[in-house]
């Protein structure tokens, strides 16, 4: 099956740091990749959608200038969170899709990185 | 509108007992795909199913079953004879052909399966 992976797995940072996110397909070419945060307890918030050499979607109430995001390769989409603050920290995931040549409309998900922000 | 709500926000069950979780959908598309995913403690989302909504045959796997019903909106999640390797939390989520693949997911139901 296809693999995505993220890198960071955790990570912990200070307040007011930048902290880049690498999300990874590894054996297949990613047209769109998609960024979820999830607090404890809590479902999968959708925060944005990178296609491949162009501009991410960001979902409404997420702030593009502190979440950026970056789709550069078909295989490398990248997250950071610019000037990280406490209220940052939470668990983001990945996942990737090349819609139509694998299997349409299915998301391979990473393994999630855990942020803390002290 | 579209919407997933799964009502069960954590079950609890003795080893080997069978459960269902409940998923109900909203949405105004003919066509779209609902989806099953477990999220055990370590964090990453695992694939169960995918089914499309002209597809209405129920589905076995192991020991786990799927009930699509168009008719209630519904995508139940049955699994028979419980193990603790089962428990996580299991979250159902719906998607439309022409929406990029965007997942709308439930809240997710925590399901524990005590020895």
């Amino acid at each position: 099956g296809a693999v995505v992976s993220q890198h960071p797995s955790w990570v912990i940072c200070k307040s007011g740091t930048s902290v880049k996110i690498e999300c990874r397909s590894l054996d297949f070419q990613a047209t769109t990749m998609f960024w979820y945060r999830q607090f404890p307890k809590k479902s999968l918030m959708l925060m944005a959608t990178s296609n491949e050499g162009s501009k991410a979607t960001y979902e409404q109430g997420v702030e593009k200038d502190k979440f950026l995001i970056n789709h550069a390769s078909l295989t490398l989409s990248t997250l950071t969170v610019t000037s990280a603050h406490p209220e940052d920290s939470s668990f983001y995931i990945c996942s990737a899709s090349d819609f139509g040549k694998i299997t349409y409309n299915e998301q391979f998900f990473g393994p999630g990185t855990r942020l803390t922000v002290l | 509108a579209q919407k997933v709500t799964q009502a069960q926000t954590e079950i609890s069950v003795v080893e080997k007992e069978d459960v269902t979780l409940d998923c109900v959908y909203e949405t105004r598309d003919t066509t779209y795909y609902l989806f099953w995913y477990k999220q055990p403690p370590s964090g990453e989302l695992v694939f169960l199913i995918r089914r499309n909504s002209f597809d209405e045959q129920n589905e076995i796997s192991g020991r786990y079953s799927w009930n699509f019903q168009k008719s209630t909106s519904s995508f139940n999640f049955t699994i028979t004879a419980s193990q603790v390797v089962d428990s996580a939390v299991y979250f159902c989520a719906l998607t439309h052909y022409n929406q990029g693949g965007k997942l709308i997911f439930g809240q997710g139901t925590e399901l524990s399966v005590k020895p």
